[in-house]
């Protein structure tokens, strides 16, 4: 069964530290994107990677910085942790259309 | 980008049949019409894409009109492990990027 994992399902971390939240596929897919979602606010797209070393800004892009080194591994990353960063963050890939999207990463910041 | 508009909520019993329709009314020609079903604290999961008429799969079907301008996603005899929010998206990019709207609380009681 095709997959898109993430490495932490519950994370917990101070304000002011680096974050780094990893997601890996291995359906070879060349589409990664990583959104969040906040009640009320629904899914807002943070950052997205269509090749390896590419990246483009989603919607919300702001403190937020993403890496792709490897086909299938999309890492999104926290420069400096805020509160308003806490929110369930989730992982997806994509060939052309339909996306497989990872079963996301609760991330409270105190 | 094509807005979609679709109910913030629905309620059902068990066993009866449940439609969700979806305005979409500026979709695009190369536009496909795709339903995403979440269910809390997961990633939400691909269920049925169409470009037009009508598509059936072993989880739903996908009615769509001449015009395009909606689309209805048919649950025939619901339980109540189909209680989630469902997603109308009518549109992606050419990277394949989907625009989220707010969904449908779909709830099924016994």
């Amino acid at each position: 069964d095709v997959k898109v994992t993430q490495s932490s399902r519950y994370l917990v971390k101070r304000t002011g530290e680096k974050v780094f939240l990893e997601c890996v596929q291995d359906m070879d897919h060349e589409n990664m994107f990583w959104y969040r979602q906040d009640p009320g606010l629904g899914l807002r797209l943070i950052y997205f990677s269509y090749d390896v070393k590419m990246k483009e800004k989603g919607d919300i892009p702001e403190g937020y910085s993403v890496s792709r080194e490897k086909k299938e591994r999309f890492s999104l990353i926290l420069e400096s942790a805020s509160t308003n960063q806490t929110s369930m963050y989730l992982c997806a890939s994509s060939q052309v259309v339909g996306y497989t999207f990872g079963s996301g990463t609760r991330l409270t910041v105190v | 980008l094509a807005k979609t508009t679709q109910p913030i909520s629905m309620d059902s019993y068990e066993g009866q049949e449940v439609n969700i329709t979806c305005s979409h009314n500026n979709i695009a020609t190369n536009d496909y019409i795709t339903w995403y079903q979440q269910f809390p604290s997961q990633g939400p999961r691909f269920i049925i894409q169409g470009y037009k008429t009508k598509v059936t799969n072993e989880v739903a079907s996908l009615f769509i009109p001449a015009d395009r301008k909606s689309s209805t996603l048919s649950l025939p005899r619901v339980s109540l492990s189909d209680t989630a929010v469902y997603y109308c998206l009518g549109k992606t990019d050419s990277w394949g990027k989907l625009q989220f709207g707010a969904g449908t609380q779909v709830v099924v009681t016994p």
